[in-house]
Protein backbone atom coordinates (compact mmCIF):
# COMPACT_ATOMS: atom_id res chain seq x y z
CA UNK A 1 0.00 0.00 0.00
CA UNK A 2 1.03 3.40 -0.51
CA UNK A 3 1.88 5.78 2.13
CA UNK A 4 3.09 8.83 2.99
CA UNK A 5 4.88 9.61 6.52
CA UNK A 6 6.00 12.70 8.54
CA UNK A 7 7.65 11.05 11.51
CA UNK A 8 7.08 14.44 13.72
CA UNK A 9 3.60 14.96 14.59
CA UNK A 10 5.14 18.42 16.36
CA UNK A 11 8.41 20.54 15.54
CA UNK A 12 9.35 23.64 17.42
CA UNK A 13 12.62 25.77 16.61
CA UNK A 14 13.87 29.37 17.44
CA UNK A 15 13.42 31.86 14.94
CA UNK A 16 16.71 32.47 12.48
CA UNK A 17 17.01 28.28 13.08
CA UNK A 18 17.16 25.83 10.32
CA UNK A 19 14.19 23.68 9.68
CA UNK A 20 13.76 20.77 8.31
CA UNK A 21 10.13 18.90 8.11
CA UNK A 22 10.35 15.17 7.21
CA UNK A 23 8.52 13.31 4.54
CA UNK A 24 9.40 10.13 3.75
CA UNK A 25 7.01 7.29 1.21
CA UNK A 26 6.88 4.58 -0.47
CA UNK A 27 5.45 4.16 -4.06
CA UNK A 28 6.98 1.60 -6.38
CA UNK A 29 6.54 3.96 -9.63
CA UNK A 30 7.86 7.23 -9.88
CA UNK A 31 5.69 9.50 -7.17
CA UNK A 32 4.38 12.93 -7.55
CA UNK A 33 5.14 14.79 -4.71
CA UNK A 34 3.98 17.90 -3.24
CA UNK A 35 3.99 19.78 0.03
CA UNK A 36 1.06 21.60 1.23
CA UNK A 37 0.84 24.43 3.79
CA UNK A 38 -2.37 25.26 6.42
CA UNK A 39 -1.83 28.29 8.53
CA UNK A 40 -4.29 28.85 11.35
CA UNK A 41 -8.01 28.15 10.19
CA UNK A 42 -7.36 28.61 6.80
CA UNK A 43 -7.50 26.34 3.82
CA UNK A 44 -4.61 24.15 2.30
CA UNK A 45 -2.24 25.80 -0.14
CA UNK A 46 0.15 24.29 -2.11
CA UNK A 47 3.41 25.28 -1.09
CA UNK A 48 6.29 22.96 -3.23
CA UNK A 49 6.18 20.70 -5.80
CA UNK A 50 9.13 18.03 -6.93
CA UNK A 51 9.12 18.98 -10.17
CA UNK A 52 9.55 22.28 -10.04
CA UNK A 53 12.22 22.63 -7.93
CA UNK A 54 11.85 25.89 -7.33
CA UNK A 55 12.11 27.94 -3.44
CA UNK A 56 8.46 29.34 -1.76
CA UNK A 57 8.57 31.38 0.93
CA UNK A 58 12.66 30.44 1.23
CA UNK A 59 11.11 26.31 1.18
CA UNK A 60 13.35 23.99 -0.27
CA UNK A 61 12.37 20.16 -1.23
CA UNK A 62 14.81 17.35 -3.20
CA UNK A 63 13.35 14.20 -4.27
CA UNK A 64 15.68 11.51 -2.81
CA UNK A 65 14.46 8.38 -4.75
CA UNK A 66 17.41 6.38 -3.38
CA UNK A 67 15.78 6.83 0.53
CA UNK A 68 12.03 7.73 -0.79
CA UNK A 69 12.23 10.85 0.97
CA UNK A 70 10.90 14.55 0.23
CA UNK A 71 12.00 16.30 3.08
CA UNK A 72 11.54 20.11 3.43
CA UNK A 73 14.09 22.83 4.58
CA UNK A 74 14.64 26.20 5.10
CA UNK A 75 17.75 27.58 6.21
CA UNK A 76 16.10 30.62 9.01
CA UNK A 77 12.77 30.02 9.91
CA UNK A 78 10.47 32.99 10.43
CA UNK A 79 7.57 33.14 12.63
CA UNK A 80 5.05 33.42 10.24
CA UNK A 81 6.46 30.06 9.19
CA UNK A 82 4.62 28.52 12.02
CA UNK A 83 1.66 26.36 9.95
CA UNK A 84 0.67 22.75 9.69
CA UNK A 85 2.90 21.15 7.05
CA UNK A 86 1.24 18.25 4.26
CA UNK A 87 3.22 15.79 2.25
CA UNK A 88 1.23 14.81 -0.41
CA UNK A 89 2.10 11.94 -2.62
CA UNK A 90 -0.59 12.52 -6.00
CA UNK A 91 0.41 9.56 -8.12
CA UNK A 92 -2.25 6.48 -8.74
CA UNK A 93 -3.40 7.00 -5.12
CA UNK A 94 -4.25 10.65 -3.27
CA UNK A 95 -2.03 10.33 0.22
CA UNK A 96 -1.37 12.90 2.31
CA UNK A 97 1.04 12.60 5.47
CA UNK A 98 0.00 12.86 9.29
CA UNK A 99 1.06 16.51 8.99
CA UNK A 100 3.30 18.25 11.13
CA UNK A 101 2.92 20.84 13.18
CA UNK A 102 5.56 23.75 13.13
CA UNK A 103 6.09 26.28 15.90
CA UNK A 104 8.47 28.94 15.45
CA UNK A 105 10.02 30.66 18.67
CA UNK A 106 10.51 34.31 18.94
CA UNK B 1 -12.95 35.80 -7.94
CA UNK B 2 -12.90 32.87 -4.87
CA UNK B 3 -10.96 29.49 -7.11
CA UNK B 4 -12.77 27.06 -4.68
CA UNK B 5 -15.77 27.82 -2.32
CA UNK B 6 -17.71 25.61 0.23
CA UNK B 7 -21.08 26.03 1.86
CA UNK B 8 -21.54 26.30 4.62
CA UNK B 9 -18.57 27.69 6.46
CA UNK B 10 -20.15 26.01 9.71
CA UNK B 11 -22.64 23.48 10.38
CA UNK B 12 -23.87 22.59 13.79
CA UNK B 13 -26.33 20.01 13.65
CA UNK B 14 -28.16 17.47 15.95
CA UNK B 15 -27.32 13.46 15.67
CA UNK B 16 -29.71 11.57 13.09
CA UNK B 17 -30.49 14.80 10.88
CA UNK B 18 -29.24 14.71 7.05
CA UNK B 19 -27.23 17.77 5.63
CA UNK B 20 -25.33 18.73 2.51
CA UNK B 21 -22.85 20.51 1.60
CA UNK B 22 -21.76 22.18 -1.67
CA UNK B 23 -18.90 23.25 -3.49
CA UNK B 24 -17.85 24.50 -6.76
CA UNK B 25 -14.79 25.89 -8.54
CA UNK B 26 -14.25 28.21 -11.34
CA UNK B 27 -10.76 26.94 -12.12
CA UNK B 28 -12.39 24.70 -15.00
CA UNK B 29 -10.94 22.02 -13.75
CA UNK B 30 -11.96 17.68 -14.70
CA UNK B 31 -11.28 16.55 -10.97
CA UNK B 32 -13.23 17.19 -8.09
CA UNK B 33 -12.18 15.68 -4.60
CA UNK B 34 -13.81 15.71 -0.78
CA UNK B 35 -11.65 15.38 2.19
CA UNK B 36 -12.35 14.94 5.74
CA UNK B 37 -9.81 16.38 8.08
CA UNK B 38 -10.28 14.52 11.69
CA UNK B 39 -10.08 16.71 15.20
CA UNK B 40 -6.04 15.19 15.18
CA UNK B 41 -5.55 16.95 11.74
CA UNK B 42 -5.15 14.00 9.50
CA UNK B 43 -6.27 14.36 6.04
CA UNK B 44 -8.29 11.62 4.15
CA UNK B 45 -9.33 11.65 0.90
CA UNK B 46 -13.08 10.33 0.83
CA UNK B 47 -14.06 10.90 -2.81
CA UNK B 48 -13.22 12.08 -6.25
CA UNK B 49 -14.87 12.79 -9.35
CA UNK B 50 -13.91 13.43 -12.96
CA UNK B 51 -16.07 14.68 -15.33
CA UNK B 52 -19.25 14.00 -12.65
CA UNK B 53 -17.99 10.38 -12.75
CA UNK B 54 -16.93 8.73 -9.05
CA UNK B 55 -13.78 7.86 -9.73
CA UNK B 56 -12.11 7.25 -6.29
CA UNK B 57 -14.48 6.02 -2.96
CA UNK B 58 -12.68 5.23 -0.31
CA UNK B 59 -14.27 2.88 2.72
CA UNK B 60 -16.71 5.66 3.83
CA UNK B 61 -20.29 5.00 5.49
CA UNK B 62 -23.34 4.44 2.79
CA UNK B 63 -24.31 7.68 4.96
CA UNK B 64 -22.18 10.01 2.49
CA UNK B 65 -23.37 10.50 -0.82
CA UNK B 66 -21.74 12.64 -3.17
CA UNK B 67 -23.39 14.49 -6.03
CA UNK B 68 -21.86 16.25 -8.82
CA UNK B 69 -24.31 17.85 -10.99
CA UNK B 70 -21.81 18.98 -13.49
CA UNK B 71 -18.12 18.95 -13.37
CA UNK B 72 -17.85 22.75 -11.54
CA UNK B 73 -19.99 21.15 -8.71
CA UNK B 74 -19.90 18.04 -6.04
CA UNK B 75 -22.05 18.09 -3.07
CA UNK B 76 -21.81 15.78 -0.46
CA UNK B 77 -24.87 14.59 1.17
CA UNK B 78 -24.55 12.72 4.86
CA UNK B 79 -27.64 10.75 6.25
CA UNK B 80 -28.07 10.04 9.86
CA UNK B 81 -25.50 11.99 11.17
CA UNK B 82 -23.07 10.76 13.72
CA UNK B 83 -20.80 12.37 16.71
CA UNK B 84 -18.11 10.22 14.37
CA UNK B 85 -18.98 12.42 11.28
CA UNK B 86 -17.77 15.85 13.79
CA UNK B 87 -14.92 17.07 11.42
CA UNK B 88 -13.63 19.63 8.87
CA UNK B 89 -14.27 19.14 5.43
CA UNK B 90 -12.65 20.09 2.58
CA UNK B 91 -13.67 20.54 -0.73
CA UNK B 92 -10.58 20.38 -3.95
CA UNK B 93 -10.42 20.29 -7.64
CA UNK B 94 -7.47 19.22 -9.86
CA UNK B 95 -6.94 19.99 -13.58
CA UNK B 96 -7.31 16.37 -14.49
CA UNK B 97 -6.80 13.13 -12.63
CA UNK B 98 -3.05 12.87 -13.81
CA UNK B 99 -2.69 16.39 -12.83
CA UNK B 100 -3.11 16.09 -9.06
CA UNK B 101 -1.69 18.94 -8.00
CA UNK B 102 -4.52 20.24 -5.83
CA UNK B 103 -6.53 23.30 -4.83
CA UNK B 104 -8.66 23.43 -1.74
CA UNK B 105 -11.61 24.98 -0.74
CA UNK B 106 -11.76 27.29 3.16
CA UNK B 107 -13.45 24.13 4.67
CA UNK B 108 -16.59 23.42 6.11
CA UNK B 109 -16.30 22.84 9.93
CA UNK B 110 -19.00 19.67 10.83
CA UNK B 111 -20.08 19.80 14.73
CA UNK B 112 -22.71 17.01 15.73
CA UNK B 113 -24.08 17.29 18.86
Amino acid sequence: AQRVTQPEKLLSVFKGAPVELKCNYSYSGSPELFWYVQYSRQRLQLLLRHISRESIKGFTADLNKGETSFHLKKPFAQEEDSAMYYCFQGAQKLVFGQGTRLTINP
Amino acid sequence: DTAVSQTPKYLVTQMGNDKSIKCEQNLGHDTMYWYKQDSKKFLKIMFSYNNKELIINETVPNRFSPKSPDKAHLNLHINSLELGDSAVYFCASSLSMITPEQYFGPGTRLTVT
